[in-house]
């Protein structure tokens, strides 16, 4: 059974689109995180949540917002899509403070 | 904001090698861990190490940590072609992790 799972795993929109990615984690973990992988394969974390508190917001811009419905479930919405997201998004999770459980990752390209 | 840099940013070895990849950070860290990512897939945890250890070994992997010189090694030993992959180190502070801009290995057969 997969652990973390984020869907859909390829997203292509055009520029303005609102989109949403979803991540759900089977592992019983009290954290979790969207992180955004650049073309250099650079990570930079974007959000994570604990116990349904937003507890890490780095500086990311508004478009982007976490919404978490219960402690299995993050999704990430993107409001306005512009050609700069176009990334790998990968949601994790974790116990806190204890190494994190990647999902696979969602491919956005914004054309 | 501190970060993890690994170098090489990229290394070659025939199966058989052993492959060291080394990180530096910049500022006091709780842990380092390090995690693997193949191609298209998310990253694994491999290892943590605690700021108050100086080494680690699990399998064919050893990591060593050096606070004094804010520094890591990965070494893998006897390496595979299975183990080609990015390999990242993540320091922990408090709350949040940073990753690195990662090594690329690749281990030909």
């Amino acid at each position: 059974d997969t652990a973390v799972s984020q869907t859909p795993k390829y997203l292509v929109t055009q520029m303005g689109n609102d989109k949403s990615i979803k991540c759900e984690q089977n592992l019983g973990h009290d954290t979790m995180y969207w992180y955004k992988q650049d073309s250099k394969k650079f990570l930079k974390i974007m959000f994570s949540y604990n116990n349904k508190e937003l507890i890490i917001n780095e500086t990311v811009p508004n478009r982007f917002s976490p919404k978490s419905p219960d402690k299995a479930h993050l999704n990430l919405h993107i409001n306005s899509l512009e050609l700069g997201d176009s990334a790998v998004y990968f949601c994790a999770s974790s116990h806190w403070e204890s190494p994190l459980h990647f999902g696979n990752g969602t491919r956005l390209t914004v054309t | 904001s501190q970060q993890g840099e690994e170098d090489p940013q990229a290394l070659s070895i025939q199966e058989g090698e052993n492959a060291t990849m080394n990180c530096s950070y910049k500022t006091s860290i709780n842990n380092l861990q390090w995690y693997r990512q193949n191609s298209g897939r998310g990253l694994v945890h491999l290892i943590l190490i605690r700021s108050n250890e100086r080494e680690k070994h699990s399998g064919r992997l050893r990591v060593t940590l050096d606070t004094s010189k804010k520094s890591s090694s990965l070494l893998i030993t006897a390496s595979r072609a299975a183990d080609t992959a990015s390999y990242f180190c993540a320091t922990a502070s408090g709350s949040t992790l940073t990753f690195g801009k990662g090594t690329m290995l690749l281990v030909s057969p």
